[in-house]
């Protein structure tokens, strides 16, 4: 597989479920991110890892708490969310943190939360 | 705070030529970025400007004034699958991309 994949592609879950998301790179970039998707809404970065060090965390409720084993896996676990955490989770790479580094997205997880 | 501001939605001729416009209020300027996004699919990048000026790619050209706050993105010879949403992201002086909410844009024949 080449590009950035995510893992599940939809997931439905109940607020006191635990879950965890799964991003996998196959770019070689040193950086990775997760994004929320909100519909009519900008995208709100979430976290940022650079060398699996993370450097971002954008005032992320506890609920969410991420993990980077390596420069090329990154995690999203999940543990007693709300309703309104149902959203479009987007994992992206790139080559490093600054000026030109384009950003690849994968494809997403689909989140419902009942 | 930081604000992307673009227009919710616009709809063009196939054919056509249709200017997305995109301004700006960030915390510091490290270059702006243009990503198109299908309907259930993941953002891919389309350019990148951080000079003053035109970038041409194709059908697609991106402008950029740093003194105004403002960009577009310039899309001729409009096909069908040129219906998506477009979107704004300025790199701010910590190096995080600021997001637009996005310019939808439908494609008629």
């Amino acid at each position: 597989e080449t590009g950035v994949t995510q893992t599940p592609r939809h997931l439905v879950m109940g607020m006191t479920n635990k879950k965890s998301l799964k991003c996998e790179q196959h770019l070689g970039h040193n950086a990775m991110y997760w994004y929320k998707q909100s519909a009519k809404k900008p995208l709100e970065l979430m976290f940022v890892y650079n060398f699996k060090e993370q450097t971002e965390n954008n005032s992320v409720p506890s609920r969410f708490s991420p993990e980077c084993p390596n420069s090329s896996h990154l995690f999203l676990h999940l543990h007693t969310l709300q309703p309104e955490d149902s959203a479009l989770y987007l994992c992206a790479s790139s080559p490093g943190l600054a000026g030109y580094n384009e950003q690849f997205f994968g494809p997403g997880t689909r989140l419902t939360v009942l | 705070g930081q604000n992307i501001d673009q227009p919710t939605e616009m709809t063009a001729t196939e054919g056509a030529i249709v200017q997305i416009n995109c301004t700006y209020q960030t915390s510091g300027f490290n270059g702006l970025f243009w990503y198109q996004q299908h309907a259930g699919e993941a953002p891919t990048f389309l350019s990148y400007n951080v000079l003053d000026g035109l970038e041409e790619k194709g059908r697609f050209s991106s402008f950029l004034s740093r003194s105004k706050g403002y960009s577009y993105l310039l899309l001729k010879e409009l096909q069908m699958k040129d219906s998506a949403s477009y979107l704004c992201a300025v790199m701010d002086s910590n190096y995080q991309l600021i997001w637009g909410a996005g310019t939808k844009l439908i494609i008629k024949p």
